[in-house]
């Protein structure tokens, strides 16, 4: 079955550290992968996505994401954390065509000062 | 004004009542989802429609129903609520490309 696997519940860093949020995928095909973040109350907003092509992808707010065949891993990284990056942050794939995406569980993201 | 609006923000309700979650989007896209969020389970897919003549089942879709009045217009409907479908509630469209656009989310709860 196809599936999206985020392996950390909660993650915790200081400002002004680097962040790393990992995403494993279980799909036939490598699938098109994205990035949402939710902010307390908000609803969720597209940070990046993989189509094709270079595996290293920009997105907003600073952060990018490299796509790892070998691994089926989608990570998103930040080199410096903000305290406004606190949130909670989606990794989700859709693949063969389905326009039906799927989301892993989700990762909260706490900073400290 | 929000691209995606849901209506609702935050409703509670009791155990037996009939509740209409209403999702309204002047984005013009052709797709639009109902996603149920709780806590450690991410977002799980209740329903989908690609136009306003197609609606599709997703993974948890016992228990609610839908209506796409029109393109803009996707609703979901608790027919008898219970307890256990106290959750965030998201609406969410896409043109078809990969991204989806989502509400800022109602909040059902179900005494």
């Amino acid at each position: 079955a196809q599936s999206v696997t985020q392996p950390d519940i909660h993650i915790t860093v200081s400002e002004g550290a680097s962040l790393e949020l990992r995403c494993n995928y279980s799909y036939g095909a490598t699938p098109y992968l994205f990035w949402y973040v939710q902010s307390p109350g908000q609803g969720l907003q597209l940070l990046l996505k993989y189509f094709s092509g270079d595996t290293l992808v920009q997105g907003i707010k600073g952060f990018e994401a490299e796509f790892k065949r070998s691994q089926s891993s989608f990570n998103l990284r930040k080199p410096s954390v903000h305290w406004s990056d606190a949130a909670e942050y989606f990794c989700a794939a859709e693949g063969g065509g389905s326009y039906i995406p799927t989301f892993g569980r989700g990762t909260s993201l706490i900073v400290h000062p | 004004d929000a691209d995606v609006t849901q209506t609702p923000r935050n409703r509670i309700t009791k155990t037996g009542k009939r509740i209409m979650l209403e999702c309204s989007q002047t984005k013009g896209h052709d797709r639009m989802y109902w996603y149920r969020q709780d806590p450690g389970l991410g977002l799980r897919l209740i329903y989908y429609s690609f136009d306003v003549k197609d609606i599709n089942k997703g993974e948890i879709s016992d228990g609610y129903s839908v209506s796409r009045q029109a393109q803009a217009k996707f609703s979901l409907s608790l027919e008898s609520a219970i307890p256990n479908q106290t959750a965030l509630y998201f609406c969410a469209t896409s043109t078809g490309a990969g991204e989806l656009f989502f509400g800022e989310g109602s909040r059902l709860t179900v005494l």
